[in-house]
């Protein structure tokens, strides 16, 4: 937290192509970093997250990394399937006392077949 | 386990009018957060509540306001609503000691 870079704000894809989203935070304090999958006319729904104990995690087709010194984490999906198109968004806690994010704008993935 | 559930799912008002949003955490959970979610300012934090008591505060006017019940469902109440306040309000639970926020599926406000 307090501000969350990301970046692109549009990705596109061929089915079976990889995926990366990056994200930059300004808090150095923070160690909690989640992203969300919000696909249309749902709520976001948390898909992986890490901690600032570790610099890789990984599930199934998604990992998420981080970078502490540089302050940055990335979303790496792979092997990308037409349901993984859907707005992505990073997050970053918020420096004040709670559980309160600071979101990213988000990135639109469109995976075509 | 059922998820975070959200009621109204869409409601239209007009300006000046005031608004009451709910939401049912995950069960067992305690922490409730609002999140204001436009197109243009993207998700933005309102105000989370913990055992009832408000925790923390985002920027925003003093005509947006909450409260937690005993059961830990939670409200938001907007006044004098502006075309502005239109957009999907959010709630996201937290399980006890824990970070993540489990979302529900937002009430879409139209304000006419």
């Amino acid at each position: 937290g307090e501000n969350v870079e990301q970046h692109p704000s549009t990705l596109s894809v061929q089915e079976g192509d990889s995926a990366v989203i990056k994200c930059t935070y300004s808090d150095s304090a923070s160690n909690y970093f989640p992203w969300y999958k919000q696909e249309l006319g749902k709520g976001p729904q948390l898909i992986i997250d890490i901690r600032s104990n570790v610099g890789e995690k990984k599930d199934q087709r998604i990992a998420v990394t981080l970078n502490k010194t540089a302050k940055h984490f990335s979303l790496h999906i792979t092997e990308t399937q037409p349901e993984d198109s859907a707005v992505y968004f990073c997050a970053a806690p918020s420096n004040q006392a709670g559980t309160a994010l600071i979101f990213g704008k988000g990135t639109t993935l469109s995976v075509s077949s | 386990k059922a998820g975070v559930t959200q009621t109204p799912r869409y409601l239209i008002k007009t300006r000046g009018q005031q608004v009451t949003l709910s939401c049912s955490p995950i069960s067992g959970h305690r922490s409730v957060s609002w999140y204001q979610q436009t197109p243009g300012q993207g998700l933005q934090f309102l105000f989370e509540y913990f055992s009832e008591t408000q925790r923390n505060k985002g920027n925003f006017p003093g005509r947006f306001s909450g409260r937690q019940f005993s059961n830990s469902r939670s409200e938001m109440n907007v006044s004098t609503l502006e075309l502005g306040d239109s957009a999907l309000y959010l709630c996201a639970s937290t399980p006890w000691g824990g970070n993540e926020q489990f979302f529900g599926p937002g009430t879409r406000l139209t304000v006419l």
